[in-house]
Formats: structure tokens, C-alpha cells, sequence
């Protein structure tokens, strides 16, 4: 079984500041990692993944995140946000070679881009 | 038009009363998914199927079930609906790698359904 905590239900930030939104999973075994935003009345979008590879791994929209191992985190960050990047933003894990039956999703981060 | 479509976008109902909530998908995907979302739980899987004749419990079935009418459509349904089911809805699809190759776990969601339980 895996377990994802989202740190902060909540992160304020003035526009063009930088942020991090924190996510640390627990597994016993490999996992897959993912963020999905979720825009006002919309669905769950794809922002990125890691499979394998390069730890640092970019999305859409200038985010980025950073897999470490060793501190079992998956932080999203982006240099610059902008008013539109107001939306909640979900991790998520699941087992390699898993599937998306087994993905965990945290409870979400409320990012709020003031102007 | 939106590739996952769910109807209806919001629902106000009574306890006890029976509901159906329906997605549909026009990516051609074999698997489909519902999701419940709670404020500070995140998304919980309620039922996914592979096929039409592959359905699944997922991690909170409890006074769910499901249909899968055909792939394009899967409905979900609340037989005696109780407060505590109030929550917003969401279906999801995904396609299939084929022949076990695993896929990255793309789900494309539809824009959910907010159901009230009073």
C-alpha cells in the first residue's frame, strides 16, 4: 500500500512570485508519480509524471517537479506563477508497472495567485 | 465538445432516494473510472471497469453500483442516498496499452457532478 500527504492544504502567492507546492509519498515499493490541477468547475488535468530517468521533470504550464528518493518527495514548483494558475493541485502515486486502479491521490493544495 | 461528459453537473436530492449519475466518452477508451472527491481527501475510487463485462469495486463501492451500457457509457448509482454521499463526482477514462504493456496513467476526467444529500 502507498500513502501521499500534501503538505500545505493551502499556499497564497503574490503573482510573478516563485512556488513550491510539497508532496511526499510513502511506498515499499517503486512507484509512478503524478500532479494534476483542477481549474474552477473543471476535471483532473495531466500537469506531469515521473516514470523513470531524469529526477527533474517538466510540465505544461513552466511547472516543473523534482523526484527524490532518498526524502521520498515529488515537490512541484514554478518560477513565476501567474493569476491563472489559481486551481487545486493533486498528487498522486501508484506502483510501477501498477495501474490506475491502484493510484493514491493526496488531498490537494489550494493554490491562490493574488495580484 | 468535451471528450468526457457528465450529467448532470449538479444534483439536489433527499435521503433515500435512488440516483444515477452518468458518463460518457467520445476518446474511445476502454477503461473508465468514478472518483469521489471530499474537501481534504482527495479522490477515492468508488468502481472502474475494463470492458463492458469487466467491472471492478474500487477502494469505497459501499452503497454504489455501476453499468456499463456500453464502452462509451458507465453510470454510477445511489440506490438509498444518505448524507454522507454528498460529494462531487467524477468519472475518468483511460486508454488501454494492449497486450499487458503498461501505459503511463493518464486519466482524462470529465468536470464532474456535485451531489447534494439533504
Amino acid at each position: 500500500a502507498q500513502s501521499v500527504t500534501q503538505l500545505d492544504s493551502q499556499v497564497p502567492v503574490f503573482e510573478e512570485a516563485p512556488v513550491e507546492l510539497r508532496c511526499n509519498y510513502s511506498s515499499s515499493v517503486s512507484v509512478y508519480l503524478f500532479w494534476y490541477v483542477q481549474y474552477p468547475n473543471q476535471g483532473l488535468q495531466l500537469l506531469l509524471k515521473y516514470l523513470s530517468g531524469s529526477t527533474l521533470v517538466k510540465g505544461i504550464n513552466g511547472f516543473e517537479a523534482e523526484f527524490n528518493k532518498s526524502q521520498t518527495s515529488f515537490h512541484l514548483r514554478k518560477p513565476s506563477v501567474h493569476i491563472s494558475d489559481t486551481a487545486e493541485y493533486f498528487c498522486a502515486v501508484t506502483p510501477q508497472g501498477g495501474s490506475a486502479r491502484q493510484l493514491t491521490f493526496g488531498s490537494g493544495t489550494q493554490l491562490t495567485v493574488l495580484p | 465538445d468535451a471528450d468526457v461528459t457528465q450529467t448532470p453537473r449538479n444534483r439536489i436530492t433527499k435521503t433515500g432516494k435512488r440516483i444515477m449519475l452518468e458518463c460518457s466518452q467520445t476518446k474511445g477508451h476502454d477503461r473508465m473510472y468514478w472518483y469521489r472527491q471530499d474537501p481534504g481527501l482527495g479522490l477515492r475510487l468508488i468502481y472502474y471497469s475494463f470492458d463492458v463485462k469487466d467491472i471492478n469495486k474500487g477502494e469505497i463501492s459501499d452503497g454504489y453500483s455501476v453499468s456499463r451500457q456500453a464502452q462509451a457509457k458507465f453510470s454510477l448509482s445511489l440506490e438509498s442516498a444518505i448524507p454522507n454521499q454528498t460529494a462531487l463526482y467524477f468519472c475518468a477514462t483511460r486508454p488501454f496499452g494492449g497486450q499487458g504493456r503498461r501505459i503511463s496513467e493518464k486519466l482524462f476526467f470529465g468536470s464532474g457532478t456535485q451531489l447534494s444529500v439533504l
